[in-house]
């Protein structure tokens, strides 16, 4: 039981180019959601998706876009990035349902990223 | 989504000293008070939650205690040691909401227990 998967860990960008960070997860859980960790600022919400289907923006979606690929799997998309997107992402989850535990996020392990 | 405040944004405790941080929020329809403890270089987890119709939870040394009509709930660690120095999270929110709701955090404390 792997909870929640990121790939990839590390990655260096150069402005301008595009890539896609993954998150799966394994808990069969209905709302996944991205946030960025910058100094000072804490976790802010760039996405997220509360079930099966569905997207939607968060505090700060600009230069990012998502995908629900299906319920285990959702994606974030930085289609031309800039020095502004260097950060750390998180991916969580949560099952969002009437039962013990539901409200519980669970954290993917994080993705560093640089755009030089 | 919720707008979230914590205060202070940093702490520095002495061991064996009390550290309080304070959540402010602003949708009066939360009904859920998580906190989130992020240890350096790794992901946030859930220490302590509790729901709006109890107003205070402990487990062990840590208590959250919740005050709806002020819109705010604390987080309360006694005997601090060296391993609560930490980033401290609040996100509260409307649980079991399964349509459309942002969880928005706050923008963390930081505290840093000194032996």
């Amino acid at each position: 039981n792997a909870g929640v998967t990121q790939t990839p860990k590390f990655q260096v960008l150069k402005t301008g180019q595009s890539m896609t960070l993954q998150c799966a997860q394994d808990m069969n859980h209905n709302s996944m959601y991205w946030y960025r960790q910058d100094p000072g600022m804490g976790l802010r919400l760039i996405y997220y998706s509360a079930s099966e289907g569905t997207t939607d923006k968060g505090e700060v979606p600009n230069g990012y876009n998502v995908s629900r690929l299906n319920k285990r799997e959702f994606s974030l998309r930085l289609e031309s990035a800039a020095p502004s997107q260097t950060s750390v992402y998180f991916c969580a989850s949560k099952r969002s349902t009437a039962t013990t535990g539901a409200n519980v996020l669970t954290f993917g392990a994080g993705s560093r990223l640089t755009v030089l | 989504g919720e707008n979230v405040e914590q205060h202070p944004s940093t702490l520095s405790v002495q061991e064996g000293d009390s550290a309080v941080i304070k959540c402010t929020y602003s949708d009066s329809a939360s009904n859920y008070f998580p906190w989130y403890k992020q240890e350096l270089g790794k992901r946030p987890q859930l220490i302590i939650d509790i729901r709006s119709n109890v107003g205070e939870k402990k487990d062990q040394r840590i208590a959250v205690t919740l005050n709806k009509t002020a819109k705010h709930f604390s987080l309360h660690i006694t005997e601090t040691q060296p391993e609560d120095s930490a980033v401290y999270f609040c996100a509260p929110y409307r649980r079991n909401s399964n349509s459309g709701y942002a969880l928005n955090f706050g923008k963390g404390t930081s505290l840093l227990v000194t032996p």
